[in-house]
Formats: structure tokens, C-alpha cells, sequence
């Protein structure tokens, strides 16, 4: 049974530039959640996706969207990157819709500059 | 909005020694979980805890969900270099779509 992967690990990006972030579910998981943490923070949640629609939101603006793929594979987009995105971004997968039991991948490091 | 707040923020201590984390917040949830982070890697669920008073055990973990669901803690027994890592707290409401964390407890065990 695989885990969630992600990608790329590492990125640097300019202030103004778009980000796309990658995320592989385990395998049987139909719902994945992206979760922004900070440098010295908890994880703050984005949004969730199930069955390929956005079907929950924390308070990120709209610049932050994201995709699910038949596959439940999902990517993350940001635009207008900002200094303040600069962030571990996690991706967590689980079984059905809802909090429950999340298994999160390593993370994407992006660093704005 | 849901805040969990958790003290520690930072902790460091003599492997062998026994230590407390609190998590706390003015929110009732309707289960608690807690976490555990290293350094390159995502966190990891420790424990789900969702009855008022429940108290589980992992090892020379003892963790404790509040009676009234807004509380947690995490006690670690003789502590460990491989316990050094960060713990987050989260809680669910039965509603929603997300976990709120807490701000975690950076933990550093020395040997």
C-alpha cells in the first residue's frame, strides 16, 4: 500500500509567479485535504476535494484553487504568489469525505523570494 | 473560529525524564487528535480520542480528552531521543471538512 507522495519536495518561486503543487492519494482514498503550515505553525486547512469537487474551504483567497483528478490524484494551484505564501504545503488523503483520519505526504517546500 | 491553543511551545529535557503537553481551547470538539511531526516529513496520528474523560495509552504515551471536549493532554513517560519531534494537537467538529491544529509543542529529548 502506497503512501501520499508529493511534488516537487523543494521550490523557489518570485513574488507575482504561479505555483502548481502535486499530491498522489494512498491508494483507496477517494478525499484529499491541503493544508498550509507555516514556519513554526500548525497546519492551517486550504480546502478539501471529494470526488473531483471543492466541497469544503478554510480562509485562503480565491488566488489558492486546486483540481482532483478521476484518479483522486490532486494539484494544488497558487497565483499572485506573495511572500507570506512561502510555506510547507501538506496534502493528506483519506478514506471518505470529512476530518477523520488524515495520512499526509512529506510536503512541498515553496519559498517565495 | 475554532483556536487550539497548546503550551509548551518549546520543551527540552534529559531523556529518562517525564513531561506533560496541553492543549486547550474555548471550542467544544467532537473528537481530538494529536500528532506527531519530524523535521522533512508530514505528521503522523498518534491517537484519536473522542469521549469526554477518555484516556488512552500508547506505550509510555497517555493521552486525555477534557469531560467537556475543549481540552487535551499528551504525558510522556521516560522520555526518549526518539520521541524529540513536534506535536500538534487537532479537533474535529462533526460539520466540517477540516481539522484545526494547533500551533504544536516543539519537543527535544537529550540524551
Amino acid at each position: 500500500e502506497t503512501g501520499v507522495t508529493q511534488s516537487p519536495t523543494h521550490l523557489i518561486k518570485t513574488r507575482g509567479q504561479q505555483v502548481t503543487l502535486r499530491c498522489s492519494s494512498q491508494s483507496g482514498h477517494n478525499t484529499v485535504s491541503w493544508y498550509q503550515q507555516a514556519l513554526g505553525q500548525g497546519p492551517q486547512f486550504i480546502f478539501q476535494y471529494y470526488r473531483e469537487e471543492e466541497n469544503g474551504r478554510g480562509n485562503f483567497p480565491p488566488r489558492f484553487s486546486g483540481l482532483q483528478f478521476p484518479n483522486y490524484s490532486s494539484e494544488l494551484n497558487v497565483n499572485a504568489l506573495e511572500l507570506d505564501d512561502s510555506a510547507l504545503y501538506l496534502c493528506a488523503s483519506t478514506l471518505t469525505s470529512g476530518a477523520n483520519v488524515l495520512t499526509f505526504g512529506a510536503g512541498s517546500r515553496l519559498t517565495v523570494l | 473560529t475554532q483556536l487550539l491553543e497548546q503550551s509548551p511551545q518549546f520543551l527540552s529535557i534529559q531523556e529518562g525524564e517525564n513531561l506533560t503537553v496541553y492543549c486547550n481551547s474555548s471550542s467544544v470538539f467532537s473528537s481530538l487528535q494529536w500528532y506527531r511531526q519530524e523535521p522533512g516529513e508530514g505528521p503522523v496520528l498518534l491517537v484519536t480520542v473522542v469521549t469526554g474523560g477518555e484516556v488512552k495509552k500508547l506505550k509510555r504515551l497517555t493521552f486525555q480528552f477534557g469531560d467537556a471536549r475543549k481540552d487535551s493532554s499528551l504525558h510522556i513517560t521516560a522520555a526518549q531521543t526518539g520521541d524529540t519531534g513536534l506535536y500538534l494537537c487537532a479537533g474535529a467538529i462533526r460539520s466540517a471538512r477540516q481539522l484545526t491544529f494547533g500551533s504544536g509543542t516543539q519537543l527535544t529529548v537529550l540524551p
